[in-house]
This record gives structure tokens, C-alpha cells and sequence, in this order.
């Protein structure tokens, strides 16, 4: 059972244009969050996360969209630039409201962003 | 400088000889754990530590051990690799015990290959 369905798979974007990638969870008990960032031959890095009491967070030329009602959140890249070509991971997790603590994450399957001049 | 550390960093074996892959943090994190990354599968959690002598599976535990003797060490044992067992490994740590809600720190990666 897949618990965080992210799609596209793979996302093809001009340089200037926004990128848009989408994640939708089934577990109702997520309460955290966030995105990483990947490059080729690296090891994933976190690029900006959320709580469920926001519907959106900017940092920089990135925003999370967070739709609770829907059990749906994005990352929006703005301006997308080639450097910005890696792979993002949506990820998921619970706890966080509750203090329960929470010791697994989480992650989507990824989406492979190519940036284009 | 602040890192998890991953050793080998690529390594091919056969079915059944024991491997170990080494992890080590120097950022005095309390939090551990693997994960595996495949094509199309993305990340899967295999074990993880929320301290010395604490652990639990993950999603993906079959085949594999763990131990957590000291803080900034977290082996991962594959004491009869299979060929199912191909994959890329990340090490990860976490400043707290409750590793999924606060930022995680991942190695480099261990690429294995088990013919």
C-alpha cells in the first residue's frame, strides 16, 4: 500500500517556467511535511517542509501548497533554473500534533526534474 | 565538517558471502536509519536507531541487521546477501530522537551489487 502518491514521474521544464510537483497522502494521521532534494550521485538533502497548520510556506523560489481537505500538497518551483534539475522527494510523516514522536518517514517515488536552457 | 559517512561507497559481491556497510555521524545526532532506493520505488526505510541499544524495522527489514553500540555508528549487516538486495543505501541521521519530524542528514550512498 502506498501511503504518498507523487507524480509526475518525471517533469521536463524551460529555464524561467514554474515546475509543478504533486503528492497526495491516504493517511488522515500525517502531520509533517517536507520535500528533499536530490542530485545525481548524492545523497537526498531536505529542501523545505510544512505543518499541517499552514497552507502554504515560501522559501526563496519554493512553496509548499498544502490542501489538508484534500489530503494533497505540491512543490512549486518558481522561475525554475538548470540547477535546479535533480529528483524530489515528497515524504510524510505523523506525530508531530499528537507529540507521540515519530521515527519513520515516509516517501514518495520520486519526480526527475530536467530544467532546459 | 558536519557529515554522515558511508563505507564502501560501491561494492559487488556474490550471493551469500556476509557484507557490512558502515555508517558514522560526527553530528552527535540520536537519530538513525537506512533506507534503500530503487528505480521507480523510491526511498524505503529498512532499520532505524532513535538511540544506543534502540531500534526497529522499517518498511523493508527482510535480510538485513542492524546494531547500534555507539551513538555515531549504525552498521548494516546483510549476513546472506541476495540478488534482490541490489540497490543503492543511504545512511541517515537526525538531531532527534524523533527522527521523522526533524531534518534528516543523509550519506553519500553505498552502491551494491549482489550476482
Amino acid at each position: 500500500q502506498q501511503q504518498v502518491k507523487q507524480s509526475p514521474q518525471s517533469l521536463i521544464v524551460q529555464k524561467g517556467g514554474i515546475s509543478i510537483i504533486n503528492c497526495a497522502y491516504e493517511n488522515t494521521a500525517f502531520d509533517y511535511f517536507p520535500w528533499y532534494q536530490q542530485f545525481p550521485g548524492k545523497g537526498p538533502a531536505l529542501l523545505i517542509a510544512i505543518r499541517p497548520d499552514v497552507s502554504e510556506k515560501k522559501e526563496g523560489r519554493f512553496t509548499i501548497s498544502f490542501n489538508k481537505s484534500a489530503k494533497q500538497f505540491s512543490l512549486h518551483i518558481m522561475d525554475s533554473q538548470p540547477g535546479d534539475s535533480a529528483t524530489y522527494f515528497c515524504a510524510a510523516s505523523k506525530g508531530l500534533v499528537s507529540g507521540a514522536g515519530s521515527y519513520q518517514l515516509t516517501f514518495g517515488k520520486g519526480t526527475k526534474l530536467s530544467v532546459i536552457p | 565538517e558536519a557529515q554522515v559517512t558511508q563505507n564502501p561507497r560501491y561494492l559487488i559481491t556474490v550471493t551469500g558471502k556476509k557484507l557490512t556497510v558502515t555508517c558514522s555521524q560526527n553530528m552527535n545526532h540520536e537519530y538513525m536509519s537506512w533506507y534503500r532506493q530503487d528505480p521507480g520505488l523510491g526511498l524505503r526505510q529498512i532499520y532505524y536507531s532513535m538511540n544506543v541499544e534502540v531500534t526497529d524495522k522499517g518498511d523493508v527489514p527482510e535480510g538485513y541487521k542492524v546494531s547500534r553500540k555507539e551513538k555515531r555508528n549504525f552498521p548494516l549487516i546483510l549476513e546472506s546477501p541476495s540478488p534482490n538486495q541490489t540497490s543503492l543505501y543511504f545512511c541517515a541521521s537526525s538531531l532527534s530522537w524523533q527522527g521523522a519530524l526533524y531534518e534528516q542528514y543523509f550519506g553519500p550512498g553505498t552502491r551494491l551489487t549482489v550476482t
